[in-house]
């Protein structure tokens, strides 16, 4: 199966400052997908097929990468992005997902 | 507004079965893929199951395939997850998602399941 794995598990962030969070996948994937997930709540969609945004989403995010590597960028931190970020793959069986990165704010 | 509410969870020892639900509103059921989610007391998420539009078409990973089964009624609007020889490993909040041609687009709040004896 693919192994995607995130980096950082854990970091934080200044208003303002600017994040990237990074996936690497064990074998190459064709497109990533991005969940958002808040405490005590189910993670949504955030971004799709590696660099569209889902609905409500705010700008200042954008995806990017290929082949075995990816990322989530957030232009400006801003409080309400702390979270937990989750990558995860479609093109193959088994469905994966990364472990999480859990961003918080300074 | 889409929206996915799970229910069955529960308390099971361990080689037992328990069967979950999720009713689905706010779009045309019939005409997506549907899944189940879980996640894990370490907040590990793992996909288990998904299931075709119509529910001809079931696929698993192998850490479950043989024990669950999904299937969907579309008169009902209901997806389900039957789940046997259960281990401490399910234990887990289980999510159903509705399952877009790009991935899992909406999601349920969850029902939790505890495999304990």
């Amino acid at each position: 199966q693919i192994v995607l794995t995130q980096s950082p598990a854990i970091m934080s962030a200044s208003p303002g400052e600017k994040v990237t969070i990074t996936c690497s996948a064990s074998s190459s994937v064709s497109y990533m997908h991005w969940f958002q997930q808040k405490p005590g709540t189910s993670p949504k969609l955030w971004i799709y097929s590696t660099s569209n945004l889902a609905s409500g989403v705010p700008a200042r995010f954008s995806g990017s990468g290929s082949g075995t590597s990816y990322s989530l960028t957030i232009s400006r931190m801003e409080a309400e992005d702390a979270a937990t970020y989750y990558c995860q793959q479609r093109s193959s069986y088994p469905h994966t997902f990364g472990g999480g990165t859990k961003l918080e704010i300074k | 507004e889409v929206m996915l509410v799970e229910s069955g969870g529960g308390l099971v020892k361990p080689g037992g079965s328990l069967k979950l639900s999720c009713a689905a509103s706010g779009f045309t059921f019939s005409s997506y893929a549907m899944s189940w989610v879980r996640q894990t007391p370490e907040k590990r998420l793992e996909w288990v199951a998904t299931i075709s539009s119509g529910g001809s078409y079931t696929y698993y990973p192998d850490s479950v395939k043989g024990r669950f089964t999904i299937s969907r009624d579309n008169a009902k609007n209901t997806l389900y997850l039957q789940m046997s020889s259960l281990r401490s490993e399910d234990t887990a909040m289980y999510y159903c998602a509705r399952t877009s041609g790009i991935t899992f687009d909406y999601w349920g709040q969850g029902t939790t399941l505890t495999v304990s004896s």
